[in-house]
């Protein structure tokens, strides 16, 4: 079936150091693709789409694109703060929606 | 809008306990979803419902856990006998779904944190 495999965590940054959560898919049909945050405490959040192959999801400084050759759909980030300190999850949804395990970000002043 | 409305936010209970949690999905969202939390098992999708009607329950981990969806504005999940192994995070969420079955991205409700002691 569908799934979701996100690089482990936890992922430990300096302040304004740039950021990298590996995500890759498999998928028997054309998904869309999410990220989604969930801060201390909080439900999970979305923080950026794309429903088709090479969009690119983008906000609040994060991007991600859609890469159908190689399954995959990497969060990038040029500097991050202490504010992005949060657990970042990777999801698709076909028909249903797959979530992956989670990636805990901490970062440091 | 209000966004998902999870109550209560945080519960207390003596295993053996009955503990009902309550939802309500955003308006016009026709799918809603109930999931669980923990630290050692990640995020968990116990049922989700479409229009109303359960779709897939598989993720329920016992006959102790129920879920109901009485009409379109609220959801509940219910755990009777409660024990301390369902101490959790529950989260509720709801998304608009194509009748083709294409998935929309899901909101999240804030939470309940349940305490089974």
């Amino acid at each position: 079936g569908d799934s979701v495999t996100q690089m482990e965590g936890p992922v430990t940054l300096s302040e304004e150091a740039f950021l990298t959560i590996n995500c890759t898919y498999t998928a028997t049909g054309y998904p869309s693709l999410f990220w989604y945050v969930q801060y201390p405490g909080e439900g999970l959040q979305l923080l950026l789409k794309a429903t088709k192959a090479d969009d690119k999801g983008s906000n609040k400084g994060f991007e991600a694109t859609y890469r159908k050759e190689t399954t995959s759909f990497h969060l990038e980030k040029g500097s991050v703060q202490v504010s992005d300190s949060a657990v970042y999850f990777c999801a698709l949804s076909d028909y249903d929606m797959r979530f992956g395990a989670g990636t805990r970000l901490t970062v440091k002043p | 809008d209000a966004g998902v409305i999870q109550s209560p936010r945080h519960e207390v209970t003596e295993m053996g306990q009955e503990v009902t949690l309550r939802c309500k999905p955003i308006s016009g969202h026709n799918s809603l979803f109930w999931y669980r939390q923990t630290m050692m098992r990640g995020l968990e999708l116990l049922i989700y419902f479409n229009n109303n009607v359960p779709i897939d329950d598989s993720g329920m981990p016992e006959d102790r856990f129920s879920a109901k969806m009485p009409n379109a504005s609220f959801s509940t999940l219910k755990i009777q006998p409660s024990e301390p192994r369902d101490s959790a995070v529950y989260f509720c969420a709801s998304s608009e779904r194509e009748n083709r079955g294409n998935a929309y991205e899901q909101y999240f409700g804030p939470g309940t944190r349940l305490t089974v002691t």
